[in-house]
């Protein structure tokens, strides 16, 4: 069983580039959350999505963020007019139905130049 | 706001001694916490978890104790092996909202 997958492992982008980060679930989960970990720091909820659902996005910033789980395909993490603040690690995790456990993916290292 | 705090922010032991991490959560109604082992340039992994209606659960050598009044709870590793050398971090979370909320991290190294 693969574990939760994510592409690109690493990515560079120059300021007001868009940047797409891809997120497949373990099999069998339908619950996908998006963290970022700056340098040197712990790792900061997103947001929270279910199949074709943003559950809570708290996290995310007002703008120039966004996030969807479509019906079929990778969750998507969007990042419009990158800045050089946005440089980070970008973590996705899954859980089951009904479960708590997350399980993180190996993470998008984002460099805007 | 929900919070976490997390001690100390390094810790160095020599192998085979123990090693505790603790960590202090805000959220009264938090009732799942889970700690995390992260190597470097790798995603964090789930090595122990506890819910609130547990005090203390064990995983060979590794532990989590849970104090709900104090709100607070620790990580113990026994028999320190320098595989155990990475960052560990805790998190807190209710567990119908599905959100981490995860403290700054300890990195633990393991001298040989």
């Amino acid at each position: 069983n693969a574990g939760v997958m994510q592409n690109p492992r690493h990515l560079v982008r120059r300021r007001g580039q868009e940047a797409r980060l891809r997120c497949s679930p373990m099999k069998g989960h339908s619950h996908v959350y998006w963290y970022r970990q700056l340098p040197e720091e712990g790792l900061k909820f997103m947001v929270y999505l279910q199949k074709e659902n943003i559950i809570d996005e708290s996290g995310m910033p007002k703008e120039r963020f966004s996030a969807e789980f479509p019906k079929e395909g990778p969750s998507i993490l969007r990042i419009q007019q990158v800045v050089r603040g946005d440089s980070a690690a970008y973590f996705c995790a899954s859980s089951p139905p009904g479960g708590v456990e997350q399980f993180f993916g190996p993470g998008t290292r984002l460099t805007v130049l | 706001g929900e919070n976490v705090e997390q001690h100390p922010s390094t810790l160095s032991v020599q192998e085979g001694d123990s090693a505790v991490i603790k960590c202090t959560y805000s959220d009264s109604a938090s009732n799942y916490f889970p700690w995390y082992k992260q190597e470097l340039g790798k995603g964090p992994q789930l090595i122990i978890d506890i819910r609130s209606n547990v005090g203390e659960k064990k995983d060979q050598r590794i532990a989590v104790t849970l104090n709900k009044t104090a709100k607070h709870f620790s990580l113990h590793i026994t028999e320190t092996q320098p595989e155990d050398s990475a960052v560990y971090f805790c998190a807190a979370s209710k567990s119908n909202t599905g959100k981490l909320i995860f403290g700054q991290g300890t990195t633990l190294q393991v001298k040989p």
